[in-house]
């Protein structure tokens, strides 16, 4: 069956410490991946995407996921993060075959302290 | 409108009533999409429209949840006979067309508690 895991269901971080969450899938066939954010009282805002081309890709707020297809992973990253950066966290992947069906992780909920 | 609106943003309902949530897509979205996010779980998809058709109901959990999408744009989504375990957010997306290239932009959702 094709699923998408989040292996971190909460993560807490202080400010300026690094983030990488992580994120696989189920399918070895072509993939569309995206990350998207869920801001305390707001609606999910999509952060980043990859569909072709070059695997690192860089996103918005300063955010960037690598995809690596023998590892079926697209794990998002984050140098330096915020206490603005507190939200939930949700991986998605839509699977060929198909529209824009979307498959989402379980989600993983960053808090970060000052 | 400016982006996808959903309402209402909060329905509260005795177990075994009926409820219709409602939504309204970005003006031009021909795809449409209903999705639930429990607690501490993703979000589990439900329903995908293109226009006013639906190619993938496979997400709907019972026979007593039903959609519809009339005019190619607003959507309702109905749940009969509610139980507790229906309690959830419901999220409405929509992108401009339902090719994989589309992003999909979502709703606030709707908050149904049932009691």
């Amino acid at each position: 069956a094709q699923s998408v895991s989040q292996h971190n269901h909460h993560v807490i971080l202080s400010e300026a410490a690094s983030l990488e969450l992580g994120c696989n899938y189920s399918y070895g066939g072509t993939v569309n991946l995206f990350w998207y954010v869920q801001y305390p009282g707001q609606h999910l805002q999509l952060l980043l995407k990859y569909f072709s081309g070059d695997p690192l890709v860089k996103g918005i707020k300063g955010f960037e996921a690598e995809f690596i297809k023998s590892k079926f992973s697209f794990n998002l990253r984050k140098p330096s993060v915020q206490w603005s950066d507190t939200a939930e966290y949700f991986c998605a992947v839509v699977f060929s075959g198909g529209y824009n069906k979307l498959i989402f992780g379980a989600g993983t909920r960053l808090a970060v302290h000052p | 409108g400016a982006g996808v609106s959903q309402s209402p943003s909060n329905k509260v309902t005795e177990k075994g009533k009926d409820v219709e949530l409602r939504c309204d897509p970005i003006s031009g979205h021909t795809a449409l999409y209903w999705y639930r996010q429990s607690l501490g779980q993703g979000l589990e998809f439900l329903i995908y429209f293109q226009g006013n058709s639906a190619p993938d109901k496979s997400g709907l959990p019972s026979d007593r949840f039903s959609a519809e999408r009339t005019g190619g744009s607003v959507s309702t989504l109905t749940i009969q006979r509610t139980q507790q375990e229906d309690s959830a957010v419901y999220l409405c997306a929509s992108s401009l067309e339902g090719g994989k290239g589309s992003e999909a932009f979502f709703g606030q959702g709707t908050r149904l508690t049932v009691v």
